[in-house]
């Protein structure tokens, strides 16, 4: 049980246009999703925490309007990197906390590896 | 938390000898402490929590940790490691009133033969 998912698994885009990964809890439901970016030998940065139903909260430096966040459903999260650049390629990762009330832990996505050329 | 170190970057150890991964946290309230492994190019892991009881905890695939909090550590440990053991390895951190988790930087732990 508790499994997030993630996809793309890894994606190449052109400097300039828009790429959209989606982030799924796959057996449980979760209020509250959380994006985080990883740099290569680096640990986990948290950009922002996601809000089924209602507007991201995103950590001090991260642009909003850059990576936009939408929780539509209780289930999936989705992150869209606008106008990407080379210095957005990263390894990003999503995280679920399930609402049953019982778990303190986060359940990880597998991550998705953003390259853009 | 408002902040997780880990002192150590990296750990090179052979293979069946013992091992233990350093965590220490500040912060000015009750927390909630974890540690994660990571494989190459995959998500996290949980090895093992500390909420709350027992200063020493046991986790998956061996490794047990111990909550000490005059120390402010939550040190990981494992009597024998295997190759496969050889992974990133994070400490983290929550407030008790907080949702999002505070990361160290990471250990690399190398098990050579």
């Amino acid at each position: 049980g508790a499994v997030v998912s993630q996809h793309p698994s890894w994606v190449i885009c052109k400097s300039g246009t828009s790429v959209k990964i989606e982030c799924r809890s796959l057996d449980f439901q979760a209020t509250t999703m959380f994006w985080y970016r990883q740099f290569p030998k680096q640990s986990l940065m948290l950009m922002a925490t996601s809000n089924e139903g209602s507007k991201a909260t995103y950590e001090q430096g991260v642009e909003k309007d850059k990576f936009l966040i939408n929780h539509a459903s209780l289930t999936l999260s989705t992150l869209t990197v606008t106008s990407a650049h080379p210095e957005d390629s990263s390894f990003y990762i999503c995280s679920a906390r399930s609402d049953d009330g019982k778990s303190y832990e986060q359940y990880f996505g597998p991550g998705t590896r953003l390259t853009v050329t | 938390a408002q902040s997780v170190t880990q002192l150590d970057s990296q750990v090179p150890v052979f293979e069946e000898a013992p091992v233990e991964l350093r965590c220490n946290y500040s912060s000015s309230v009750s927390v909630y402490l974890f540690w994660y492994v990571q494989y190459p190019n995959q998500g996290l892991q949980l090895l093992l929590k500390y909420l709350s009881g027992s200063t020493l905890v046991k986790g998956i695939n061996g490794f047990e940790a111990e909550f000490n909090k005059s120390q402010t550590s939550f040190h990981l440990r494992k009597p024998s490691v295997h190759i496969s053991d050889t992974a990133e390895y994070f400490c983290a951190a929550r407030d008790t009133g907080r949702r999002a988790l505070t990361f160290g930087s990471g250990t690399r732990l190398q098990v050579q033969p």
